[in-house]
């Protein structure tokens, strides 16, 4: 039972316009939510998080939204740049889990020149 | 280094010989946590430690997997009598006191079971 979703398996855009990558979830005891990045041969990298407190978390050129009724969350890049190219994961955590992290299965972005 | 370091980086092994995997967090760290990412899949959680308390194995697929965490700080995951499914990155991550605080991972153990 996948509780984090992320069913767009990959997507394509060109540089300077917006990337949005999108993430599902059904756990409603989730209540962090992060954004990581993934380059080849490379450990995930932290990108971004917000709590459910929040419905915006914005740093640079990178904005999470979170719709807590939807059970949504999406990743807004802009603007999207080559170097932007990689896997990116969607996790959720909740605080009687130790903040152990559910991962969803990944979205390749990547930005064309 | 600064970062959390992983290795071997590519372990090739037969099916039915044992493995372990080393992970050395960040100095500091309390929390640690190992992964795997089978391909084309998401990261799957196998086990967690925090501090001296007991860890939680929750994720573990099988009785051949175990881990330790000796003083607080070094993590081995040993699998014993691989199997071909086993075959994935093993990916180790430590995270500092702040309860919501990332984690930082290591660039993982690729492990190919023939």
């Amino acid at each position: 039972d996948q509780q984090v979703k992320q069913n767009s398996p990959s997507l394509s855009v060109q540089e300077g316009r917006i990337s949005i990558l999108n993430c599902d979830y059904t756990n409603s005891m989730f209540d962090y939510f992060l954004w990581y990045k993934k380059y080849p041969a490379e450990g995930p990298t932290f990108l971004i998080s917000i709590s459910s407190i929040k419905d915006k978390n914005e740093d640079g050129r990178f904005t999470v939204f979170l719709n807590k009724s939807a059970k949504h969350l999406s990743l807004h890049i802009v603007p999207s740049q080559p170097g932007d190219s990689a896997v990116y994961f969607c996790a959720a955590s909740y605080s009687g889990s130790a903040r152990q992290l559910t991962f969803g299965s990944g979205t390749q972005l990547t930005v064309l020149p | 280094g600064a970062g959390v370091s992983q290795s071997p980086s590519n372990k090739v092994t037969e099916k039915g010989k044992d493995v372990e995997l080393r992970c050395d967090p960040i100095s500091g760290h309390t929390a640690l946590y190992w992964y795997r990412q089978r391909l084309g899949q998401g990261l799957e959680f196998l086990i967690y430690f925090q501090g001296n308390s007991a860890p939680d194995k929750s994720g573990l697929p099988s009785d051949r997997f175990s881990a330790e965490r000796t003083g607080g700080s070094v993590s081995t995951l040993t699998i014993q009598r691989t199997q071909q499914e086993d075959s994935a990155v093993y990916l180790c991550a430590s995270k500092g006191r702040v309860v919501t605080g990332e984690l930082f991972f290591g660039e993982g153990s690729r492990l190919t079971v023939l």
